[in-house]
Formats: structure tokens, C-alpha cells, sequence
């Protein structure tokens, strides 16, 4: 079946522009989680979503990073008024019981 | 606050070589411990999980051990080949999402 999957694959936005990245989970996946990973380091914890709603929003930078899941399976991370340290690889990952699968991730460069 | 580390951060070996990497934490209340691998600029591919009551997981050529006393666990790879080459990441899980370390990059050489 098809893994989790991530659009778009590279974004390039200027300096204050809106931004959303879109995570298509593993269907039946009932946790959705979204990560940030700068140069060199490990994935960083953003938000996790259990069906429609989020359980963690910890990781969540400040009020310019948003994420939503509407109908408990797609789900948007949206970024606004993006600054050049918000470039990073944004991944998402889902799962079902334990383990957790990633997508290829959206490159995000802000210029 | 758990913090993972992973040592080395690179290694360099020749093919056919057996080989551990390792991983430690700081919080040993975890549920699971996760190993994973990424190629460069691409995301995470699941290797192994091993489960808090579990001791290690093993998938062909990979052996992934756990250690919650001590707060280790090991991936050993053997017979390593080039296509094996690539960062290898842990994460555990507590009651919240996965806490990385900054991963091992592997180069073997052929």
C-alpha cells in the first residue's frame, strides 16, 4: 500500500510570505505527527494529531506555525510570515499502534 | 526533558566490516525505541522498533538492542556493504512524540 506522502517536495518563498505543506498519512493511521529538521540534527517534535484534534502542540515554534486535520487524515502545517530561519526539511510521519512512518519530507528555503 | 545522544556522529568503515552504533538517553520511562534511516536529503525509513518490555528486534543483518537500566541501545549491522551508507537515527518515545538524537553518519567503502 502507499507510505505517507508529502507535497510539495521543495518550496522556495521570500521572506514573509504564507506558507501551507500538505501530509497525506497511511490510510487508517489515527496519529499524525509533524517535525522539523535543520542541517545536521535530528527531527525536531511540532505538533502530533489524534484523529481531528491535536493532542501535543508543544513543539510548535510560536503563533506563526499552525497545523490542521480537518477530517482526521490530511493534514496542513501552514507557517506564516516565514523568516529564513524557518528553512528546514518538514517531515510527517503516522501511525497506527507504535511505530511511526515517515514521508519524504517538503524542503522548505526561505529566501 | 529526555535527551538522546548518538556516538559516533561518523564513521567510516570498509566493506564486509561488522558494525554498532550507539544510542543513549537520559529518561529510561520509555515505551519504545526506534531506530531509523535516512539517505541524504530524503526522509526516515523505519528500521527497527523494540518495545519497553522488550530486550532487542532483529531484521536480516540489523540487531537492535535495548538497555532501559542503563538507558542504551546498540544497532549492530553486520557484514556491512556500500549500500548501507547513510545516517541511522534513534528516538525514544515516552508519553510524548519521538525524542531524536542528531544521528551517525556511515560511509563504507567498497
Amino acid at each position: 500500500g502507499a507510505g505517507v506522502s508529502q507535497t510539495p517536495s521543495n518550496k522556495v518563498t521570500e521572506k514573509g510570505k504564507y506558507v501551507e505543506l500538505r501530509c497525506d498519512p497511511i490510510s487508517g493511521h489515527t496519529a499524525l505527527y509533524w517535525y522539523r529538521q535543520s542541517l545536521g540534527q535530528g527531527p525536531e517534535f511540532l505538533i502530533y494529531f489524534q484523529g481531528t484534534g491535536a493532542a501535543d502542540d508543544s513543539g510548535l515554534p510560536n503563533d506563526r506555525f499552525f497545523a490542521v486535520r480537518p477530517e482526521g487524515s490530511v493534514s496542513t502545517l501552514k507557517i506564516q510570515r516565514t523568516e529564513r530561519g524557518d528553512s528546514a526539511m518538514y517531515l510527517c510521519a503516522s501511525s497506527l499502534d507504535n511505530e511511526q512512518f515517515f514521508g519524504p519530507g517538503t524542503r522548505l528555503t526561505v529566501l | 526533558k529526555q535527551e538522546v545522544t548518538q556516538i559516533p556522529a561518523a564513521l567510516s568503515v570498509p566493506e564486509g566490516e561488522n558494525l554498532v552504533l550507539n544510542c543513549s538517553f537520559t529518561d529510561s520511562a520509555i515505551y519504545n525505541l526506534q531506530w531509523f534511516r535516512q539517505d541524504p536529503g530524503k526522509g526516515l525509513t523505519s528500521l527497527l522498533l523494540i518495545q519497553s518490555s522488550q530486550r532487542e528486534q532483529t531484521s536480516g543483518r540489523l540487531n537492535a538492542s535495548l538497555d532501559k537500566s542503563s538507558g542504551r541501545s546498540t544497532l549492530y549491522i553486520a557484514a556491512s556493504q556500500p549500500g548501507d551508507s547513510a545516517t541511522y537515527l534513534c528516538a525514544s518515545s515516552g508519553n510524548t512524540p519521538l525524542v531524536f538524537g542528531k544521528g551517525t553518519r556511515l560511509s563504507v567503502i567498497a
